[in-house]
């Protein structure tokens, strides 16, 4: 299986201040066709993740600028430029260039 | 609009069987992929394995497989995870999800609200 890896772990951020999580794969996951195959989710507390990023760097639909995705082959980073108190929540990387499909273990963001 | 809605919450005894399902709406539900996400208590997210509603094919973790049945039914659009004898460990929140794109497994937009399984003697 591929081994997903997230850091760090616990990120306390400041409103209006801006926010980078780091997901690094044991396997690229750059596919042959030329995209990475790395989504990223968020789960608000009490709530079903949701998705944010896929493809890498692609923001889902009604997803705010302020987060983007990048990254390529093994070493993926999500930024949040600009947190709100609406972003407080876990953030998941998630591998899907082959079964079984795994997440990282997780970044909690919390508000300072 | 298109949505999951999954069944609702269940207390069992180490043992028994369970059936839970995730009814679709709003989508063509033969044409995507079901994904069945674990959470357990105060943990993070497991990919459990998916279902192609289209022809049943169905791909499972290692971690999951002999322990769990996904399957779908397009006569009613739900999917569903089984047990047949649940263990103490499987009390978890299980979640469904669906993909972004028809026969894609990656890029899960819409999922279930959760439904919690609790298995206590």
């Amino acid at each position: 299986d591929i081994v997903m890896s997230q850091s760090p772990l616990s990120l306390p951020v400041t409103p209006g201040e801006s926010a980078s999580i780091s997901c690094r794969s044991s396997q690229s996951l750059l596919h042959s066709h030329g995209y990475n195959s790395l989504d990223w989710y968020l789960q608000k507390p009490g709530q079903s993740p949701q998705l944010l990023i896929y493809l890498g760097s692609i923001r889902a639909a009604g997803v705010p600028d302020r987060f983007s995705g990048g990254g390529s082959g093994t070493d993926f980073t999500l930024k949040i430029s600009r947190v709100e108190t609406e972003d407080v929540g876990v953030y998941y990387c998630m591998q899907s260039i082959q079964t079984p499909l795994t997440f990282g273990q997780g970044t909690r963001l919390e508000i300072k | 609009e298109e949505q999951l809605v999954q069944s609702g919450a269940e207390v069992k005894k180490p043992g028994e069987s369970l059936k839970i399902s995730c009814e679709s709406s709003g989508y063509i539900f033969s044409n995507y992929y079901i994904t069945w996400v674990r959470q357990m208590p105060g943990k993070g997210l497991e990919w459990m394995g998916v279902v192609f509603p289209g022809d049943s094919n169905t791909i499972y973790s290692p971690s999951f497989q002999g322990q769990v049945t996904i399957s779908a039914d397009t006569s009613t659009n739900a999917a569903y995870l089984q047990w047949s004898s649940l263990k103490a460990s499987d009390t978890a929140i299980y979640y469904c999800a669906r993909p972004i794109a028809a026969r894609a497994k990656y890029a899960m937009d819409v999922w279930g609200q959760g439904t919690t399984v609790i298995v206590s003697s």
